[in-house]
């Protein structure tokens, strides 16, 4: 079975810098989508970036990239100039070939943003 | 904008009572889930059902059961609640493609006594 992991529990920056939250994966599949979701405090999770595992180039959405390295089985989310809005839950998100659109879920970073 | 209405958003049972959580999506979507969230466990598959009247198991769903009559709605059964479902359940909807963002509503917390 496929399984996400997120090494850093918790995460802190400074506001306007730059942070990068690690995930790695566990997968036998050679097409597969991954995906960053948000959850900021009592708010509802919301999608933050979506990479293909075909397609070479990291996605990137304004202020969010990703470093998707295949071989490696890595997935990681670089923050740039980071807001205090940025301060959320991010999980890192796995779905495969596999005849289903079940997402398998890593256990989450917590991001603080400091002033 | 995708809607994914969750109907509680704090829910306070005990324990054996029979506990219905409901979630509504107003885009059509054919795929809707139901997860549980811990703190330090992320967020579990309870069941998946990609149209009206199909269900697949997720990864926890042991104690709980679903519902999907109409399209647009999927409701999570608690047959006889145990202090162990203390928990946030999420709903959420998406189409029927593996690239296809999940929309997630704003989750239900549910507190077994």
């Amino acid at each position: 079975a496929q399984t996400v992991t997120q090494s850093q529990p918790e995460m802190s920056v400074q506001e306007a810098e730059t942070v990068t939250l690690s995930c790695t994966y566990d997968t036998s599949e050679s097409d597969y989508y991954l995906f960053w979701y948000k959850q900021p405090p009592s708010r509802q999770m919301i999608l933050v970036i979506r990479q293909e595992a075909y397609k070479q180039q990291n996605a990137t959405e304004n202020r969010f990239s990703v470093n998707f390295q295949k071989a490696a089985k890595s997935f990681s989310l670089k923050i740039s100039d980071s807001q205090l809005g940025d301060a959320a839950m991010y999980f890192c998100a796995y779905v495969g070939q596999g005849g289903s659109e079940k997402l398998v879920f890593g256990k989450g970073t917590k991001l603080t943003v400091n002033p | 904008d995708v809607k994914v209405t969750q109907s509680s958003r704090y829910l306070v049972k005990r324990t054996g009572e029979k506990v219905f959580l409901e979630c509504v999506q107003d885009m059509d979507h054919e795929n809707m889930f139901w997860y549980r969230q811990d703190p330090g466990l992320g967020l579990r598959l309870i069941y998946f059902s990609y149209d009206v009247k199909m269900k697949e198991k997720g990864d926890i769903p042991e104690g709980y059961s679903v519902s999907r009559e109409k399209k647009e709605r999927f409701s999570l059964i608690l047959e006889s609640a145990s202090t162990n479902q203390t928990s946030m359940y999420l709903c959420a909807s998406s189409l029927p493609h593996r690239g296809s963002p999940l929309h997630f509503g704003n989750g239900t917390r549910l507190t077994v006594t």
